[in-house]
């Protein structure tokens, strides 16, 4: 199975900074990897696909990057409704998620 | 609107099953599978398998194997997710989601609300 790291594991931030959490996968995914964002008590929601590619309706200061085995996703500008927690996922072998960095205010 | 809508929460003793069940609406239903994705108290996502609504095809978690079965019923546009021989660690929120773009290669959007099940004695 592919084994995907994110770190940070949590992130403290304030708004209007910007953030990058990294995610690593254990084998090259090429470019299957995707972003969700979930808020407590809610589903996840699908914010970049095919690592770099917003979903239609995200907020444009959400962007992912990368290939291979090493991937970002990077919030330009915080806002106050961006704290939440956020997963990669790779589509690369079935599926595996990462285990989550907490985004919490500063 | 494209949307998932899941059956309500479940208490069920050690060894018993659940079943439960995820109603699509806004799209055309065989066009796409459908995954489940699972996650304990406090915990991250797990990835259960998914099912063709096409076909029937199915791809579990080889961690699942034996005691997961999904299935479909195009009449009602409707997907079940079935789990056996229940113990505690099975206690968790499950989501079923809409698959883009390939089975085992794709997205999941949008997702259901999430069906609380809980397994205790």
């Amino acid at each position: 199975d592919i084994q995907m790291t994110q770190s940070p594991s949590s992130l403290s931030a304030s708004v209007g900074d910007r953030v990058t959490i990294t995610c690593r996968a254990s084998q090259s995914i090429s470019s299957y990897l995707n972003w969700y964002q979930q808020k407590p008590g809610k589903a996840p929601k699908l914010l970049i696909y095919a690592a770099s590619s917003l979903q239609s309706g995200v907020p444009s200061r959400f962007s992912g990057s990368g290939s291979g085995t090493d991937f970002t996703l990077t919030i330009s500008s915080l806002q106050p409704e961006d704290f939440a927690t956020y997963y990669c996922q790779q589509s690369y072998s079935v599926y595996t998620f990462g285990q989550g960095t907490k985004l919490e205010i500063k | 609107q494209v949307q998932l809508v899941q059956s309500g929460a479940e208490v069920k003793k050690p060894g018993a099953s659940v079943k439960v069940s995820c109603k699509a609406s806004g799209y055309t239903f065989t066009s796409y599978g459908i995954s489940w994705v699972r996650q304990a108290p406090g915990q991250g996502l797990e990835w259960m398998g998914w099912i063709s609504a096409y076909n029937g095809n199915t791809n579990y978690a080889q961690k699942l194997q034996g005691r997961v079965t999904m299935t479909t019923d195009t009449s009602t546009s409707t997907a079940y997710m079935e789990l056996r021989s229940l113990r505690s660690d099975d206690t968790a929120v499950y989501y079923c989601a809409r698959i883009l773009a390939g089975y085992s290669s794709g997205r999941f959007d949008p997702w259901g609300q999430g069906t609380l099940v809980t397994v205790s004695s």
